[in-house]
């Protein structure tokens, strides 16, 4: 199974509302990530996890807030977004040899608004 | 300090005849490169990566790459563009140093006319 999936596919939040995003993967890997695409724009990379570990976090605001409960499940919570922050949200996977140099298996993303 | 430039946002083929996306990097040290494709609305798919072994490498959907040190280059190629081509495509560059980072080109929009 080389698939990482993602739900919901697209999502609909008010700016006072607190939601999550799901991500999954039955690989193996040890690292996963969340990343953020804009429109026309290649994706932001957000945070990455390694042995269920944050190891990157790229400065993203507080009002993000991943988790990741165990190897297979990465989550990533929403809590007071701004309409900026709409946009597709998208989940990798990879292998973890002390590095992360290792080709990504991306989700389908889910696609938020926040009005 | 590593970088990736992507050097056309945009390239126009006809079906059947060759595709070529150009990619340059900058990196510090022995750099992992990678593309990814992107079809509309839909996650990246690896289409093939470097890894310090072969210079060619072969990737998926008949692409290929070519990892030339000397010109800081890993262009990706296609003998005959297909219709189903038309994406959007990603030089990433992936680099073994204490600053682990990846680093994403811009990205270049394939158009395929019929």
């Amino acid at each position: 199974d080389t698939e990482v999936t993602q739900t919901p596919k697209h999502l609909v939040m008010g700016m006072t509302n607190k939601k999550s995003l799901k991500c999954e993967q039955h690989m193996g890997h040890r690292a996963m990530y969340w990343y953020k695409q804009k429109a026309k724009k290649p994706p932001e990379l957000m945070f990455v996890y390694s042995y269920e570990k944050l190891s990157i976090n790229e400065s993203v605001p507080s009002r993000f807030s991943p988790e990741c409960p165990n190897s297979s499940l990465l989550n990533l919570h929403l809590h007071a977004l701004q309409p900026e922050d709409s946009a597709l949200y998208l989940c990798a996977s990879s292998q973890v040899v002390g590095t992360i140099a290792y080709e990504q298996y991306f989700g389908p993303g889910t696609r938020l608004t926040v009005t | 300090a590593q970088s990736v430039t992507q050097l056309d946002s945009h390239v126009s083929v006809s079906e059947g005849t060759p595709v070529l996306l150009r990619c340059n990097y900058s990196s510090s040290y022995s750099p992992s490169l990678f593309w990814y494709v992107q079809h509309p609305n839909k996650g990246l798919q690896l289409l093939l990566k470097y890894t310090s072994a072969a210079t060619l490498v072969k990737g998926i959907n008949g692409f290929e790459a070519e990892f030339k040190k000397s010109e800081t280059s890993f262009h990706l190629t296609k003998p005959s563009a297909h219709m189903s081509d038309a994406a959007e495509y990603f030089c990433v560059v992936s680099e073994l140093d204490r600053d682990d980072k990846i680093i994403f080109g811009k990205g270049t929009r394939l158009h395929i006319l019929p």
